[in-house]
């Protein structure tokens, strides 16, 4: 069966200091991950994906996540946070035919 | 093309009467899901479209959900004698499924929220 769990609800950061929000999955077969951005009263915005190539995926707005098998985790990271940054995550991973999410991260970035 | 389409973005209504949301997908996409999202949480799968069948519906809510995609383009979701449990952000999304290279690119439209008084 596919799951996916964000570990931390919230987080909270200082503008300029280092992102990191974590994802951990479980999946019967190798997965496809994702990363999505939500805004207020918005939809879903693609960060980054991985489908099984570079294990280090870089994406917009210079996130970057790494898919580590071992550790059944892809985590995502930015070096320094800013303003706008502040959002809810999502981590979700392919099923048959469909997505499943994380319940997300709220991130607040502390000027 | 300027991505997925949802309309209304917001819609107010009365408990028990019935609603209907449109979703509009990337024209080359084949493939168009709903999901729903309640505060706080991820969103849900409900149902999705490869062209215009209707291949996995077992995850509607309830038999008051209903999809239809009628010619492989835009899709609608109703709600019928709705509850304030209906309440919530309906998410649509579509992507492209190819048969040799899986599915790519879940785009996802702005959502319709919906409010049951």
């Amino acid at each position: 069966a596919q799951s996916v769990t964000q570990l931390g609800s919230h987080v909270s950061v200082s503008e300029g200091a280092l992102v990191l929000l974590r994802c951990n999955y479980s999946s019967s077969v190798p997965p496809y991950l994702f990363w999505y951005v939500q805004y207020p009263n918005q939809g879903l915005q693609l960060l980054l994906k991985y489908t099984s190539a570079a294990t280090l995926v870089k994406g917009i707005n210079g996130f970057e996540a790494e898919f580590k098998k071992s550790e059944t985790s892809f985590h995502l990271t930015k070096p320094s946070a800013h303003m706008s940054d502040a959002a809810e995550y999502f981590c979700a991973l392919t099923g048959a035919n469909n997505l499943f999410f994380g319940t997300g991260t709220r991130l607040t970035v502390i000027p | 093309d300027t991505g997925v389409s949802q309309d209304p973005r917001h819609k107010i209504t009365k408990r028990g009467q019935n609603v209907t949301f449109r979703c509009d997908p990337i024209s080359e996409h084949n493939r168009l899901y709903w999901y729903r999202q309640t505060l706080g949480q991820g969103p849900e799968f409900l149902t999705y479209f490869q062209n215009e069948a209707q291949l996995e519906k077992s995850r509607l809510l309830s038999d008051r959900f209903s999809a239809e995609r009628p010619k492989g383009s835009f899709s609608t979701l109703e709600i019928q004698r709705t509850e304030q449990g209906d309440s919530a952000m309906y998410l649509c999304a579509s992507s492209l499924n190819t048969l040799t290279g899986g599915t790519y690119g879940y785009t996802f439209g702005s959502g319709t929220r919906l409010t049951v008084v």
